[in-house]
């Protein structure tokens, strides 16, 4: 079974910007979750989708936002970039027999210059 | 609420050494708990979890973690180390209420374990 895949891997944009990711989930699992991974602050819960709907949020400004599709793959997308989103930006996929085991992509590097 | 402490955020080891990295945390509900390893460059790996049952939990790699209640711990152990082993290590606690995979996992800041040869 394939894993959580994550597009792009690495991203370069200027302040200002907008960017979105994509996550693919493992097959079969309804829920995706999104993370951000900064030295400063470590892993932080952006927010998570079952079925298409938000689920659950974090503490994040608006500028961040999601949203997930019938086939399970999500995207999340940052508006009006500043330095400060510079991070790993990690999605994690759970369901099935394993629901309380959440599965990690490989994570998409955002640098925001 | 959850909070994870972890008090060690590096953590050096001899080679072929045991070694203990520390996870403590808060919750006002009853939680399960999560080791991860996390490579350069790379993902999250989950070590292993306990969600019942016996307290002392063994995982890949040669990984254990032992739940104790009382003390709210869930400390993880390795009783000889490799090179391979050098990595970053999260501890995590999701709560039980979750229903199927939800709510969101709470991490602690996470130890770097480095292996001297």
């Amino acid at each position: 079974k394939a894993g959580v895949t994550q597009t792009p891997r690495y991203l370069i944009k200027t302040r200002g910007q907008q960017v979105t990711l994509s996550c693919s989930p493992i097959s079969g699992h309804r829920s995706v979750s999104w993370y951000q991974q900064t030295p400063g602050q470590g892993l932080q819960f952006l927010f998570e989708y079952f079925s298409e709907t938000q689920r659950n949020k974090g503490n994040f400004p608006g500028r961040f936002s999601g949203r997930q599709f019938s086939n399970s793959r999500s995207e999340m997308n940052v508006s009006t970039l500043e330095l400060g989103d510079s991070a790993l930006y990690l999605c994690a996929s759970s369901g099935g027999e394993t629901h309380n085991e959440q599965f990690f992509g490989p994570g998409t590097r955002l640098t925001v210059l | 609420a959850q909070s994870v402490t972890q008090l060690d955020s590096q953590v050096p080891v001899f080679e072929e050494a045991p070694v203990e990295l520390r996870c403590n945390y808060s919750s006002s509900v009853s939680v399960y708990l999560f080791w991860y390893v996390q490579y350069p460059n790379q993902g999250l790996q989950l070590l292993l979890k306990y969600l019942s049952g016996s307290t002392l939990v063994k995982g890949i790699n040669g990984f254990e973690a032992e739940f104790n209640k009382s003390q709210t711990s869930f400390h993880l152990r390795k009783p000889s180390v490799h090179i391979s082993d050098t990595a970053e290590y999260f501890c995590a606690v999701i709560s039980t209420l979750s229903n199927f995979g939800n709510e969101k996992l709470t991490f602690g800041t996470g130890t770097r374990l480095t292996i001297i040869p």
